[in-house]
């Protein structure tokens, strides 16, 4: 039972790289979600996306993109990294969007932007 | 008002007491209030949750306590055990609604 994987678990990259964090699920949960834990902000949700080919902005989207072309899979990509996107992410994903269904996160990915 | 406000931030009990964790919510359109545990180095998971139909909700030493007109709702662990030792997250979504809401997150440290 893998459920969710992220990697890489641990990056460190320059300021104005590219990065992209993956993310793959075993369940075929329609919803993924992506997070960023920040000390004293808790999760906030950067993207979401409710099935293949359909995603959305979340609270905090502005440096990040997202593409879903299979519904197993749901890479974040952020196009030129900053010092600010230092987070640790956490992909997740639901069965289905509606209230009351749990969220299921995998172990995170450490990500420093030096 | 989407905030869920949580406190403290961080919370000291000695094995055997009892840990009290708050959250308070804006939006009255909420109908669905989980909690979730994270340990160092994981995903948070899913620990207990409850609808504002019912004041209370327990699950072994995990209780929900649910005020709807105070627009609060809290945390107990009773007994608490070292291996308690977590950083709890409240969090509220409304009905037809993807999206849940999380509290800034309480980090508890039980004693031996």
């Amino acid at each position: 039972d893998a459920g969710i994987t992220q990697s890489p678990r641990y990056k460190i990259t320059e300021t104005g790289r590219q990065v992209t964090l993956m993310c793959h699920q075993t369940w075929s949960h329609s919803y993924m979600f992506w997070y960023r834990q920040d000390l004293g902000h808790g999760l906030r949700l950067i993207y979401y996306s409710a099935a293949a080919d359909i995603t959305d902005k979340g609270e905090v989207p502005d440096g990040y993109v997202v593409s879903r072309s299979k519904t197993e899979n749901f890479p974040l990509t952020l196009e030129s990294a900053t010092r600010s996107q230092t987070s640790v992410y956490f992909c997740a994903s639901s069965e289905s969007g509606s209230s009351g269904n749990t969220i299921y996160f995998g172990e995170g990915s450490w990500l420093t932007v030096v | 008002q989407q905030q869920v406000k949580q406190s403290p931030q961080s919370l000291i009990v000695q094995k055997g007491g009892i840990s009290i964790i708050n959250c308070a919510y804006e939006n009255t359109a909420f109908d669905y209030f989980p909690w979730y545990q994270q340990f160092p180095g994981k995903g948070p998971a899913l620990l207990i949750a409850i609808r504002p139909d019912v004041s209370e909700k327990k699950e072994g030493r995990f209780t929900i306590s649910f005020n709807k007109s105070a627009k609060q709702f809290s945390l107990h662990i009773m007994d608490s055990q070292p291996g308690d030792s977590a950083t709890y997250f409240c969090a509220a979504s409304m009905d037809s609604s993807y999206k849940l809401i999380f509290g800034s997150g309480t980090r508890l440290l039980v004693r031996p």
